[in-house]
């Protein structure tokens, strides 16, 4: 299957802090990435879709401006955290989709973030 | 919105027996349902999809059924084995490069 690395893997920053979390299709072309927030022990909510060369569409209920989200080339996603606070802790997971995959979304491996 | 509701949450089953995990949806126009397993700190990785114009598909162990009527659809592991155990997740999408919408998950515990 297509290949999608996601890094860091783990950051830890201190409050207030902007923090990056990059998301790589290797062997393919994403023309579409998301972002996802996962809780422990809970599902994936759906932050954001990034279509290359547009802008985000944010889900209801997530702040566009705290979470910035870059999909400036068919390989390359980008979440930027800004100003990050304790509750931003969390795992945060991309996936990507292109053309003649059918559908399919390949997961990144995630970034457990932690804000002290 | 799409809403997809996910049975049971936590599943254990004796190695070498069947499990079942059963989703409904709300949308009509769904048309994609994937099903990802997910060990603890990994990704999500894809085991079996099916599409609304077939009812039924099978992969070895594992199988899916899609009942479009009803709006649900069901995962089957059959002859279990401890490397199963995984939090799974349904989720239904649209087709395309529209969004997927997940299931709360199945914790599943296989016992050896």
């Amino acid at each position: 299957g297509a290949v999608v690395s996601q890094h860091p893997s783990r950051v830890i920053c201190k409050s207030g802090t902007s923090v990056k979390i990059e998301c790589r299709s290797l062997d393919f072309q994403a023309t579409t990435m998301f972002w996802y927030r996962q809780f422990p022990k809970k599902s994936l909510m759906l932050m954001a879709t990034s279509n290359e060369g547009s802008k985000a569409t944010y889900e209801q209920g997530v702040e566009k401006d705290k979470f910035l989200i870059n999909h400036a080339s068919l390989t390359l996603s980008t979440l930027t955290v800004t100003s990050a606070h304790p509750e931003d802790s969390s795992f945060y997971i991309c996936s990507a989709t292109g053309s003649g995959l059918g559908n399919i979304q390949y997961f990144g491996a995630g970034t457990r973030l932690s804000v002290l | 919105g799409e809403n997809v509701e996910q049975h049971p949450s936590t599943l254990s089953v004796q190695e070498g027996d069947s499990a079942v995990i059963k989703c409904t949806y709300s949308d009509s126009a769904s048309n994609y349902f994937p099903w990802y397993k997910q060990e603890l700190g990994k990704r999500p990785q894809l085991i079996i999809d099916i599409r609304s114009n077939v009812g039924e598909k099978k992969d070895q162990r594992i199988a899916v059924t899609l009942n479009k009527t009803a709006k649900h659809f069901s995962l089957h592991i059959t002859e279990t084995q401890p490397e199963d155990s995984a939090v799974y997740f349904c989720a239904a999408s649209r087709g395309g490069n529209e969004k997927l919408t997940f299931g709360t998950g199945t914790r599943l515990t296989i016992i050896p």
